[in-house]
């Protein structure tokens, strides 16, 4: 079974501030799939970025950084300066890869970020 | 530019009536997924399907049926709605794994159908 956990709920910063959205997964397949994903008011879901197990790369894009750390099951996502446009609910979520071609998504509970300018 | 598509966006409908939400995608994908989405944020999986003619109950019982009959095409109905089922309603797509863990790029999502019995 996998297992998605998003410990923070909701999260207020002041504009400016850095933000890191705490994600820990449980899975029991040696590959698997983890993404972030953000949703803004409007409702759709906006893919941010994927990463699969082979690859512990930590990466950058912009104000955005996410740190996957397979030692400690993490995969926790960084808002450096955040802005007010900011201000939605991310979830972190994942797909094992247990070879029977299932690839279903397991979300987390998602959290819930406020930007206050 | 958005390669599945949820209609309608918005939906207010009476208590009782039968309401089809649609979901198509033009990316060729198998498998397709319904999530029911409640006002506390949480993703429920409620239907999905792994090809035409596939079609599997999700995680969370849901009183809506779904169907498969073309590659494109995952519709969601309610044949009585009812207050309970106000939320919001996304709709994704997904290919099978390519045969490499650096090609696989997961889900596609609409952008949803917010769903309002009265």
């Amino acid at each position: 079974a996998q297992k998605v956990t998003q410990a923070q709920t909701e999260i207020s910063v002041v504009e400016k501030e850095d933000v890191t959205l705490d994600c820990v997964y449980e899975t029991r397949d040696t590959t698997y799939y983890l993404f972030w994903y953000k949703q803004p008011p409007s409702g759709e879901l906006v893919f941010l970025i994927r990463r699969n197990s082979f690859d512990e790369q930590n990466e950058i894009s912009g104000r955005y950084s996410w740190n996957f750390q397979k030692s400690t099951s993490s995969f926790n996502f960084t808002i450096t300066a955040s802005q007010v446009v900011d201000s939605a609910v991310y979830f972190c979520a994942l797909i094992g890869d247990s070879g029977a071609g299932s690839y279903q998504l397991t979300f987390g509970k998602g959290t819930k970020l406020s930007v206050i300018p | 530019e958005a390669d599945i598509y949820q209609t309608p966006r918005y939906l207010v409908i009476g208590t009782g009536k039968k309401i089809t939400l649609e979901c198509s995608q033009t990316m060729g994908h198998d498998k397709m997924y319904w999530y029911q989405q409640d006002p506390g944020m949480e993703l429920h999986l409620i239907h999905y399907s792994y090809g035409v003619n596939s079609t599997e109950k999700g995680d969370l019982s849901s009183e809506s049926t779904v169907s498969r009959i073309r590659t494109e095409h995952f519709p969601l109905t309610l044949e009585s709605a009812r207050p309970s089922h106000t939320s919001q309603y996304l709709c994704a797509s997904s290919e099978s794994l390519p045969g490499g863990p650096t090609l696989y790029y997961g889900y596609t999502f609409g952008s949803g159908t917010r769903l309002t019995v009265v």
